[in-house]
Parts: structure tokens; sequence; C-alpha cells
């Protein structure tokens, strides 16, 4: 299957700062990708819709000015939580569509 | 709006034993898709099998099978053969067949398979 590569897969950042995540399709092109957030033990939540080229699409109740969404090449998308807060940690995940979604590894942030 | 729901937070199986996972979805299209996810302590999201609305037959994949009851909009997932590697989440997930084409997730299943 095809390959999404996310990095960092943990960082732990202070408050106050910036963090980017990246999302890479290895072996294939993607025009859309998107961004989860998970909670320990609970779903996945869509964050944001990624499209190359154009603006993201932000689901309801996702601040656009926090989570900074760049999705600059059919291959790269990237997340950044922009002055990060402790109630922002969680385990971030992307994914990509080929012919299927295809997820990154995740990435963990913890705000300390 | 479509929801996905997995109404057994937790489920334990034998080792070599079969497991059923349920899953009911409400939505009101006609053209859609249905995936297993499989989310192991790794938390790598592994897709497990996925059925196209439009076809009868049910999926399957080697010892993962489905029964696709698309009146009743039920999806449930059955696992025969159970190995201790096929404990983790098993998410049930709905995508529709146009627009942004992002999933939606039940809340997930704990399978626990015991020695």
């Amino acid at each position: 299957g095809a390959v999404v590569s996310q990095h960092p897969s943990w960082v732990i950042c202070k408050s106050g700062t910036s963090v980017k995540i990246e999302c890479r399709s290895l072996d294939f092109q993607a025009t859309t990708m998107f961004w989860y957030r998970q909670f320990p033990k609970q779903s996945l939540m869509l964050m944001a819709t990624s499209n190359e080229g154009s603006k993201a699409t932000y689901e309801q109740g996702v601040e656009k000015d926090k989570f900074l969404i760049n999705h600059a090449s059919l291959t790269l998308s990237t997340l950044t939580v922009t002055s990060a807060h402790p109630e922002d940690s969680s385990f971030y995940i992307c994914s990509a569509k080929a012919t299927e979604a295809f997820f990154g590894q995740g990435t963990r942030l913890t705000v300390v | 709006a479509q929801t996905v729901t997995q109404s057994q937070p937790e489920m334990s199986v034998q080792e070599a034993e079969t497991v059923t996972l349920s899953c009911t979805y409400d939505t009101s299209e006609s053209d859609y898709y249905l995936f297993w996810y499989k989310q192991p302590p790794s938390r790598q999201m592994i897709l497990v099998i996925r059925q196209e609305a439009y076809k009868q037959q049910n999926a399957t994949e080697n010892r993962f099978s489905v029964n696709f009851q698309k009146a009743a909009k039920s999806f449930s997932l059955k696992i025969s053969d159970s190995q201790l590697g096929d404990a983790a989440m098993y998410f049930c997930a709905y995508r529709f067949q146009g627009g942004s084409e992002k999933l939606v997730f039940g809340k997930g299943t704990k399978l626990t398979v015991n020695p």
C-alpha cells in the first residue's frame, strides 16, 4: 500500500511556542490530505481537510488561526500549532487519499 | 449528517476463536464506502477491510470478513481464528463517495485476545 510519513513522531514544546508537523505522501501524489486529533482512548476527530494549492477547510469548532494548515505541494501538508498551550497536547494524525486513505504514524504533542 | 455508531466499547475473545464487532451508521446517501480500521498500541491506523455500498457481496480479507446489511445500515466485522496480534482498537468508518471524501469514524471497540 501507499506510504504516508509523518514527522516528528513526538514533540515536547513550551507553552506559547509554535510547533510544525509534516505529513508526506512518499510514493503517490495527494491533492487532499486530512488532519485528525485523537484524545486518549477516543476516536479520531477530523480537524481539517487540506487541499493542494488552496485554503484548508476546517471543521466546526476548530480554530483556524491556531491550527495553520499549508498544502504547498502534492506530497506535503503541514500543520502548525501556534502559541501552543497545555490543552493542545494530543495525538495528531494525518492521512492522504490515494485509492484509499492512508495514515501517517501520528505525532504526540506535549505542551509544558 | 452522517454518523457511525459502535455500541461495544470493549470485546474479548480467546485465541483461535471467532469474534464479531458491531457497527451501524446513518446516512441518506446511496453511494458510499464503509471501512474497518485497526489501531494497535503503536497507534498506526491500518486498513483492515473496505466495502462499497453498491456491492451486495460481503467483502473478505483472509480471516476478516464483513456482514453488510445496507437496508439495516449495519456493517459488522468478523474475525476468525483470532490471533494475539489482532488485539487493538477497531474503528468503523464511513465515507461518502463525493465532496471532500472525508472519513467519519465510530468511537471504536477495544479488542482483547486472550491466550
